[in-house]
């Protein structure tokens, strides 16, 4: 079955950028019918959307992120990233991956999720 | 910026019916999704678009929408139904609502 893998450091300095990479198993990124986003979510708070990514490249972000997010895709890896510069300690959190299935031509529910990974930012 | 609002805590009596609430302006008119969070997990999928169910989800798992609430129905709640719940809209894009925590007593 479909399996997401996030990959990346647990830890960032303050004003570093925070990089991280999902990778997709057991089914294929170039899929029609599927978006791929980010989503984080501190230490005892809820769920945040960073944004998501279509294989094509077409991205919908986080309006109060969006000026320091960049999100990609590699169809040739299966694979997508994200990327978040300027980080702070607000930044801390578990950062997942997640697919997120098309509905009348709009990203919809998220499913499967990866695992999640821990990113602190931290001196 | 559309927001959606749950109560940050429901208590239901083993065997009972949970019910927990999202709002949000015209919600009914949107598709909305909910998730059950289980400590140090991921979040898992339970209703999609307002009243399905993915494979493996119980039935006893239920949703509605109407209006300007949105309901996930939990009935013959079980000790292994204590879990962070959220919900889920797309409006421009992705919202999640800041989610309740069951608990069963």
């Amino acid at each position: 079955q479909l399996q997401l893998q996030e990959s990346g450091p647990g830890l960032v300095k303050p004003s570093e950028t925070l990089s991280l990479t999902c990778t997709v198993s057991g089914g294929s990124i170039s899929s029609s019918g599927h978006y791929w986003g980010w989503i984080r979510q501190p230490p005892g708070q809820g769920l945040e959307c960073i944004g998501t990514i279509y294989y094509s490249g077409s991205t919908y972000y986080n309006p109060s992120l969006k000026s320091r997010v960049t999100i990609s895709v590699d169809t040739s890896k299966n694979q997508f990233s994200l990327k978040l510069t300027s980080v702070t300690a607000a930044d801390t959190a578990v950062y997942y991956c997640a697919r997120q299935t098309l509905y009348q031509l709009l990203p919809n529910w998220f499913d499967p999720w990866g695992q999640g990974t821990l990113v602190t930012v931290s001196s | 910026s559309y927001e959606l609002t749950q109560p940050l805590s429901v208590s239901v009596a083993l065997g009972q019916t949970a019910r927990i609430t999202c709002g949000g302006n015209n919600i009914g008119s949107k598709n909305v999704h909910w998730y059950q969070q289980k400590p140090g997990q991921a979040p898992v999928l339970v209703i999609y678009r307002d009243t399905n169910r993915p494979s493996g989800i119980p039935e006893r798992f239920s949703g509605s929408n109407s209006g300007n609430t949105a309901t996930l129905t939990i009935s013959r709640a079980q000790a292994g139904d204590e879990a962070d719940y959220y919900c889920q809209v797309w409006d421009s894009s992705t919202v999640f609502g800041g989610g309740t925590k069951l608990t069963v007593l």
